[in-house]
């Protein structure tokens, strides 16, 4: 069983478009996360949810906005798709806010045309 | 100037040999995660550490929080082992800062 998920796994779009990245999570953890890794492979955090709420948001354009309909899910929407945010976009779960194992999905890759 | 920095940026090892990877960082943390990432993108999280020593196998991470470092050791290197090592951490503030990585290829 998979614990993070994340669907689709490979996605291309032209630019202006909305496009979503579905995450869930089968361990019971509280706590999820949105990453992005560059074309440099430098990974950032996006957003941090616990508990359903948001509890770290960097500095990332508003197009983009998660979505926690409950503890096992976080959703990422992207509004009006630009070509730099071609990248890969990791979905993470851990439990508690700080200092435990943080569990990785496989990545989604976003390629904007 | 990253807050997190790894060292070396890239290395090169033969089968069997011991490895080690540095990460300095500038700020308070709770946390400090040792990541993989091998060659087909995946993420693994290696070790947490918020004080002393951890052993898994064939690796080791150490932190010394008052030097603000920590190292990721490799015994007895693999081919297997190649992947690109990343160091995160947790600061107190509760943001998560990531080092650029080290991209490790052990030879044959």
């Amino acid at each position: 069983d998979t614990a993070v998920s994340q669907t689709p796994k490979y996605l291309v779009t032209q630019m202006g478009n909305d496009k979503s990245i579905k995450c869930e999570q089968n361990l019971g953890h509280d706590t999820m996360y949105w990453y992005k890794q560059d074309s440099k492979k430098f990974l950032k955090i996006m957003f941090s949810y616990n508990n359903k709420e948001l509890i770290i948001n960097e500095t990332v354009p508003n197009r983009f906005s998660p979505k926690s309909p409950d503890k096992a899910h976080l959703n990422l929407h992207i509004n009006s798709l630009e070509l730099g945010d071609s990248a890969v976009y990791f979905c993470a779960s851990s439990q508690g806010r700080t200092g435990n194992t943080i569990y990785f999905g496989e990545g989604s890759w976003l390629t904007v045309v | 100037k990253n807050e997190v920095e790894q060292s070396p940026q890239n290395l090169t090892a033969q089968e069997g040999e011991f490895i080690t990877i540095n990460c300095s960082y500038s700020v308070g943390i709770s946390a400090l995660h040792w990541l993989q990432q091998h060659p087909g993108g995946g993420i693994v999280s290696l070790f947490m550490l918020s004080s002393g020593k951890k052993k898994h196998g064939r690796l080791i991470a150490t932190i010394n929080i008052q030097e603000k470092h920590s190292s990721l050791h490799i015994t007895a290197s693999h081919p297997r082992d190649s992947a690109v090592y990343i160091c995160a951490v947790r600061t107190n503030a509760g943001k998560s800062t990531f080092g650029d990585g080290t991209t490790l290829t052990v030879k044959p």
